[in-house]
């Protein structure tokens, strides 16, 4: 089945660690995004990507990294230097970079530092 | 600046009723406007959609409606069952392929 899959679903991560959230879709969409999730808010935009070797800063990319190598696979990295980053993570992908085009979700990744 | 938020953080109806959730969006820009649900622990599932160019847009027991002119945005469920109690966002696009989302509201649905 077609389909976004993030791995792992829970992840925990000691102080000062880089750790990488896995994000793969076999949609053949061109954009892929990553949101991040605090308890009863709404999704904040991390990095996003409309095609493969490129990506754009969303609004809260401080501490995060991503690279976009391939079409299928958006991995997201917080690094030490993300002071809060416990949350929930979700990736999403679009079918390409026209407006107007619903995303789709994966499961998410729940991150909780210990 | 582009904004998306909720009137209602939670709703509570009773199985059977119909359901109106509600969002105001403030950039007058925006031309696609999303509805998604989210139950817990699990990623947004999309809905329905509506392009600016429409005031509504219907789907199996769902309806959304678009008010341009007060920059409002409603998503009606008809019969609500258990089964719809989640989270729901609305979403604007806030630039080339960039979602912004609400808060959300807590829909719980009661027998």
């Amino acid at each position: 089945d077609g389909g976004i899959t993030q791995s792992p679903k829970y992840l925990f991560r000691k102080e000062g660690q880089n750790v990488t959230l896995s994000c793969e879709q076999n949609l053949n969409h061109d954009a892929m995004y990553w949101y991040r999730q605090d308890p009863g808010q709404g999704l904040r935009l991390i990095y996003y990507s409309q095609i493969v070797n490129d990506f754009q800063k969303g609004d809260i990319a401080e501490g995060y990294s991503v690279s976009r190598e391939k079409k299928e696979s958006f991995p997201l990295t917080v690094t030490s230097a993300q002071k809060n980053p416990t949350a929930f993570y979700l990736c999403a992908s679009s079918i390409d970079r026209r407006r107007n085009t619903e995303a789709f979700f994966g499961q998410g990744t729940r991150l909780t530092v210990v | 600046g582009e904004s998306v938020g909720l009137h209602l953080p939670t709703l509570s109806v009773q199985e059977g009723d119909n359901s109106i959730i509600n969002c105001a969006y403030s950039n007058s820009a925006s031309d696609y406007f999303i509805w998604y649900k989210q139950e817990s622990g699990k990623g947004p599932q999309f809905i329905i959609d509506i392009r600016s160019n429409m005031d509504k847009r219907q789907g199996q027991r769902v309806t959304v409606l678009l008010n341009k002119t007060v920059k409002h945005l409603s998503l009606q469920i008809a019969a609500t069952q258990p089964g719809d109690s989640a989270v729901y966002f609305c979403a604007e696009e806030g630039g080339y392929n960039k979602l912004i989302f609400g808060a959300g509201t807590r829909l719980a649905v009661h027998p």
